[in-house]
């Protein structure tokens, strides 16, 4: 079957940096996303990744490894209205996306 | 531009009923996904339609059905509606779900479905 798998929930501190790590299972691979969701509104595009390596957006940046099946998004600098949720979803073979849970992250002040 | 809109935002239904849902995707895009989504679920992917035919379906019972329309708008119907029904419904459009690179998809604010 098919599987993405993402931390929970995670807390860290303004100013400071936190990586989400997201691990993917899936039949095919046609590019991996983020997407950050804020309590009560739809997700929003952060970011885009298809080939091995980081890809840089001001205090953001994702990371894929494609023979490990990894992610992970990076965030710097952080700031209180950081806190949301983030979502590592895989497109498949099928140009179906495969969505993980989404972790919750807590930013404290 | 204006973004996806759906309608309505709020809904209470009775189990058994049966409800419609609608998303107006943004201008020019031709791809529309639909995604019910559940607290320590996730977004679970229900059917995208394009050009007003369902390209893609997820495994959810047939009570769940859509369609596309020529100006591209969709919409979504449950039948027989259940308690585990109650979810938020968001509708995603982009220009081609697959060769308009990078496949982003732009998402409506969705629809709060609580059945009692």
């Amino acid at each position: 079957g098919q599987n993405i798998d993402q931390p929970t929930e995670m807390t860290a501190t303004e100013g400071a940096i936190v990586q989400i790590n997201c691990t993917y299972q899936t039949s095919g691979f046609n590019g991996l996303f983020w997407y950050q969701q804020h309590a009560g509104e739809a997700p929003t595009f952060l970011s885009y990744n298809v080939l091995d390596g980081l890809e840089e957006k001001g205090r953001f940046s994702s990371f894929l490894s494609r023979s490990k099946g990894y992610s992970y998004l990076l965030l710097k600098e952080l700031q209180m209205k950081d806190s949301a949720s983030y979502l590592c979803a895989v497109m498949d073979s099928n140009y179906q996306l495969i969505w993980g849970a989404g972790t919750k992250l807590i930013i404290k002040p | 531009k204006a973004g996806v809109t759906q309608t309505p935002r709020y809904l209470i239904k009775t189990r058994g009923q049966q409800v419609t849902l609608s998303c107006s995707p943004i201008s020019g895009h031709r791809s529309v996904s639909w995604y019910q989504q559940t607290p320590g679920q996730g977004l679970q992917f229900l059917f995208e339609y394009f050009s007003e035919t369902q390209r893609n379906k997820g495994n959810f019972p047939g009570r769940f059905s859509g369609r596309q329309f020529s100006n591209s708008r969709s919409e979504m119907n449950v039948s027989t509606l259940e308690l585990g029904d109650s979810a938020l419904y968001l509708c995603a459009s982009s220009l081609d779900g697959r060769l308009a690179v990078p496949y982003e998809q732009y998402f409506g604010p969705g629809t709060r479905l609580t059945v009692t």
